[in-house]
């Protein structure tokens, strides 16, 4: 069956642009995160949803960074003014309610010049 | 602030061996530990998750350990093969709330 997408998956931005990544949750599933990679690095927590709540937002770095989950199912990233330090890539991930388990997209990979 | 440490760093073997990799953990109140593989380019994709009452978990060649005790774990790959070349990421869950919290992963290679 279909996996968790994201798209784009290549994103080259100029310091300064704003820029939106795009999730697609496996259907059904309730809980959807985003995480932050930097290269050689594990991911980093950004932002947590439950359907369409927010409920956890406390990893994003700093208040250009925004996300929402309007109809609980597709997400979007948002990062405003992107600053070369904004470049790594941001996995999104997906789970249903009560499990465990969390799927990962194949992340989108920013680079801001 | 919790934190999930690994080594090796990096990890080259031949084809065939076996090797282990290590996890530290401060995690707490602690809830699971998993071990991920990420190949390059690529999410995370789930090997084993153990809770605090395991102590050992297999996934094919793959067997994971857990020592909730002393906040440790080991992943051992048994007949290593090319397609193991990866990052294997150990991921410590808090008991409350989903917040995982990632180590800095092992890249391991495997050659002929």
């Amino acid at each position: 069956g279909a996996g968790v997408s994201q798209s784009p998956r290549y994103k080259v931005a100029k310091r300064g642009q704003d820029v939106a990544l795009r999730c697609d949750p496996i259907s059904g599933h309730v809980s959807l995160f985003w995480y932050q990679q930097a290269l050689g690095q594990g991911p980093e927590f950004l932002t947590y949803f439950q359907n369409e709540a927010q409920l956890d937002k406390s990893g994003l770095p700093s208040d250009r960074f925004f996300a929402e989950r309007p109809e609980g199912s597709v997400s979007t990233l948002k990062i405003q003014r992107t600053q070369q330090e904004d470049s790594a890539v941001y996995l999104c991930a997906s789970s249903p309610t009560g499990i465990v388990e969390q799927y990962f997209g194949p992340g989108t990979r920013l680079t801001v010049t | 602030k919790n934190q999930v440490e690994q080594s090796p760093q990096s990890l080259i073997i031949l084809e065939g061996k076996n090797c282990t990799l290590q996890c530290n953990y401060t995690v707490s109140p602690f809830s699971n530990l998993r071990w991920y593989k990420q190949d390059t380019g690529r999410g995370p994709v789930s090997l084993t998750i153990m809770t605090f009452s395991e102590n050992t978990k297999s996934n094919g060649r793959y067997t994971a350990t857990l020592d909730a005790d002393t906040k440790q774990s080991s992943l051992h790959i048994t007949a290593s093969q090319l397609s193991d070349s990866a990052s294997y990421i150990c991921v410590v869950s808090e008991e409350r709330g989903n917040k995982l919290t990632f180590g800095t992963g092992t890249q391991l290679k495997v050659e002929l």
